[in-house]
């Protein structure tokens, strides 16, 4: 049982927009940055977005990130079939003195 | 291009000891920028770093709380390397690792070592 809370799945149709949430607490994403992961099934999880909203180089501008609070959100615009994969938000947390993941979000393209 | 190249058992006794190396090329593990991590994942206990190794004018080394009376990871600056060691291993240390580049976000990973603890 993660101490970061995302929903287990999100689907949408190519071309749409979906949004994953992740909540936390004060002692993760309230006090640190947000990184979001993309693991495609038999593959290492890959960042997507780190420090909150930025891309490393070579990810689609498709992707976008955004904190408020104890809260993050990963974007994805102009969904793509490329894009089925699990979604993981990961901070740091003072408590665990470490990085936490999420449980993971699968995303369905319809 | 940093590559991070995995080796070691995928099968463990249990009670035994895991051990990983993760071979670092395009990097050093000496790097005063970088930091060197493990990292597991299985089904029932999702992604979970497990700790890190990194040197600031000395080595220093972080562990989950978890397995923090458990692991040691170990950096060899002769081979550019760093290693995984968990002991009193069970079945529920069963799980796919990876050795990962980064401070608290890792923008490089290994392959991926499935590690089964059985007899």
């Amino acid at each position: 049982q993660s101490v970061l809370t995302q929903p287990p799945s999100a689907s949408g149709a190519p071309g749409q927009r979906v949004t994953i949430s992740c909540s936390g607490s004060s002692s993760n994403i309230g006090s640190y940055p947000v990184h979001w992961y993309q693991q495609v099934p038999g593959t290492a999880p890959k960042l997507l977005i780190y420090d909150n909203n930025q891309r490393p180089s070579g990810v689609p501008d498709r992707f976008s990130g955004s904190k408020s609070g104890t809260s993050a959100s990963l974007a994805i615009s102009g969904l793509q079939s490329e894009d089925e994969a699990v979604y993981y938000c990961a901070p740091w947390d003072d408590s665990l003195n470490g990085v936490v993941f999420g449980g993971g979000t699968k995303v369905t393209v319809l | 291009q940093v590559q991070l190249q995995q080796s070691g058992p995928g099968l463990v006794k249990p009670s035994q000891t895991l051990s990983l190396t993760c071979a670092i090329s395009g990097d050093s593990v000496s790097s005063n920028s970088a930091a060197w991590n493990w990292v597991r994942q299985s089904p029932s206990r999702g992604l979970e770093w497990l700790g890190r190794t990194f040197y600031r004018s000395q080595w220093y080394s972080d562990y989950a709380v978890s397995v923090k009376s458990r692991i040691t990871i170990i950096p060899d600056t002769s081979k550019n390397q760093f290693s995984l060691q968990l002991n009193s291993v069970t079945p529920e240390d069963t799980a796919v690792y990876y050795c990962t580049r980064g401070w608290n976000n890792f923008d490089y990973w290994g392959q991926g070592t499935l590690v089964t603890v059985s007899s």
